[in-house]
């Protein structure tokens, strides 16, 4: 079966540090993969997709970036964190088709200080 | 384009009473519905979908799901709320393939009183 991992769970990092999130999925081969931002009592934001390796569309222009260094891994990064990046981060995968629904990794609150 | 809209943001029920969640949309396409359920600090669950099957569709945890075509509605429903179902719920559409192809709901959030 397909599992998608998520860490950290939580992150606490100063303004102007960088930040890198890392998901990864087993069980399936060359998914669909998503970044989604949701912030506090606000629905999901798609920040990144990606449909192959270093295949990366950006829906929102903003301070992250992101990375698919391989099949099943998705690496969400920053440089230089502003305190506007808080907010729980979400890893989704699906598969490849029409109308496939979304698995989501558990969540990484992050909290800018 | 699609959208989806979930009429309401909170939604408080006693326990063992009834749930009704609502959900619209607008698509160009014959779309494929989904309702998935987050508590605090988790991620999304999938509780049911609608891939144009049957037009009941039931999920896990007794909630279960209509979609009416006329109305462009997709509405939860559980027969006797439990406290464990206080969390947020999301409804969203999927109108084609492609990985920007999910429209997300706000959400609403379920109460439980007891």
């Amino acid at each position: 079966s397909q599992t998608i991992h998520q860490w950290p769970a939580t992150l606490v990092q100063p303004v102007g540090s960088p930040l890198s999130l890392e998901c990864t999925v087993e069980g399936t081969s060359n998914p669909n993969l998503y970044w989604y931002r949701q912030a506090a009592g606000r629905g999901l934001q798609l920040l990144f997709y990606s449909v192959g390796i270093g295949q990366i569309s950006s829906e929102v222009p903003q301070n992250l970036s992101a990375s698919r260094p391989q099949d099943r891994q998705f690496i969400l990064s920053s440089k230089k964190l502003l305190l506007s990046d808080s907010g729980f981060y979400l890893c989704a995968w699906t598969l490849i088709g029409l109308n496939t629904e979304a698995f989501f990794g558990q969540g990484t609150r992050l909290t800018v200080v | 384009a699609q959208s989806v809209t979930q009429l309401d943001s909170h939604v408080s029920v006693s326990e063992g009473t009834p749930v009704l969640l609502r959900c619209n949309y607008s698509s160009s396409y014959s779309p494929s519905l989904f309702w998935y359920v987050q508590h605090p600090n988790k991620g999304l669950q999938l509780l049911l979908k609608y891939t144009s099957a049957a037009t009941l569709v039931k999920g896990i945890n007794g909630f279960e799901a209509e979609f009416k075509k006329s109305e462009t509605s997709f509405h939860l429903t559980k027969p006797s709320a439990h406290m464990s179902d206080a969390a947020e719920y999301f409804c969203v559409v999927s109108v084609r393939g492609g990985a920007d192809g999910l429209t997300f709901g706000k959400g609403t959030h379920l109460i439980i009183q007891p």
